[in-house]
């Protein structure tokens, strides 16, 4: 199993470029959010899912798009980057959501973005 | 509002050491609390959840503790490795909720 996968590592954009960061996980879990990472904070959650077709807004939604058209996918899309949004983004999937009294988040790698 | 504060904020050990990572929380009701290790340039890795029944649970070298009176749970690192240099960040969930709170992390170094 390969886990939670994310493309690209690296990504730097310009300010009102958009883009889509990627994120798969090949194990069947149902659950899955994106969350970013910004020094001296703890990870924010931007959006989650569910289940496939189901997503919904987090603690930072504003500037992100989601989509969940299988369960193995979860893409986020900036719709017009800015330098607010430049951060390490992780995407995380569970077998259940956070309401589990014992789920566990795996987390992908990560994407480093930076916005000029 | 729900808070989780970490301490210390960094913290330099030498190799071999032992240390004791904390954690505070306001959440409430409370369910579960677990500690997350993250090495540089990688996602957190659960290494262990407490429960509310539970007050202490070992995974090899990492123990952790919590008291659910005081609100407070630790993370023991015995005979640290330098491969234990890494953000350990611990995340509280209120019972009832589908949200997590997540601290800032402390940040390990250990120096050979």
């Amino acid at each position: 199993n390969a886990g939670v996968t994310q493309t690209p590592k690296f990504q730097v954009l310009k300010t009102g470029q958009s883009m889509t960061l990627q994120c798969a996980q090949d194990m069947n879990h149902e659950y899955m959010s994106w969350y970013r990472q910004d020094p001296g904070m703890g990870l924010r959650l931007i959006h989650y899912s569910v289940g496939a077709g189901i997503t919904d807004q987090g603690e930072v939604p504003n500037g992100y798009n989601v989509s969940r058209s299988t369960t193995e996918d979860f893409p986020l899309r900036l719709l017009s980057a800015a330098p607010s949004q430049t951060s390490v983004y992780f995407c995380a999937s569970s077998p259940f959501g956070p309401a589990s009294s014992y789920n566990e988040q795996f987390f992908g790698p990560g994407t480093r973005l930076t916005v000029l | 509002k729900n808070q989780v504060e970490q301490s210390p904020q960094s913290l330099i050990i030498l190799e071999g050491k032992n240390c004791t990572l904390q954690c505070n929380y306001t959440v409430s009701p409370f369910s579960n609390l677990r500690w997350y290790k993250q090495d540089t340039g990688r996602g957190p890795v659960s290494l262990t959840i407490m429960t509310f029944s539970e007050n202490t649970k070992s995974n090899g070298r990492y123990t952790a503790t919590l008291d659910a009176d005081t609100k407070q749970s630790s993370l023991h690192i015995t005979a640290s490795q330098l491969s234990d240099s890494a953000s350990y960040i611990c995340v509280v969930r209120a019972s009832g909720y589908s949200t997590l709170t997540f601290g800032k992390g402390t940040m390990l170094l250990v120096s050979p």
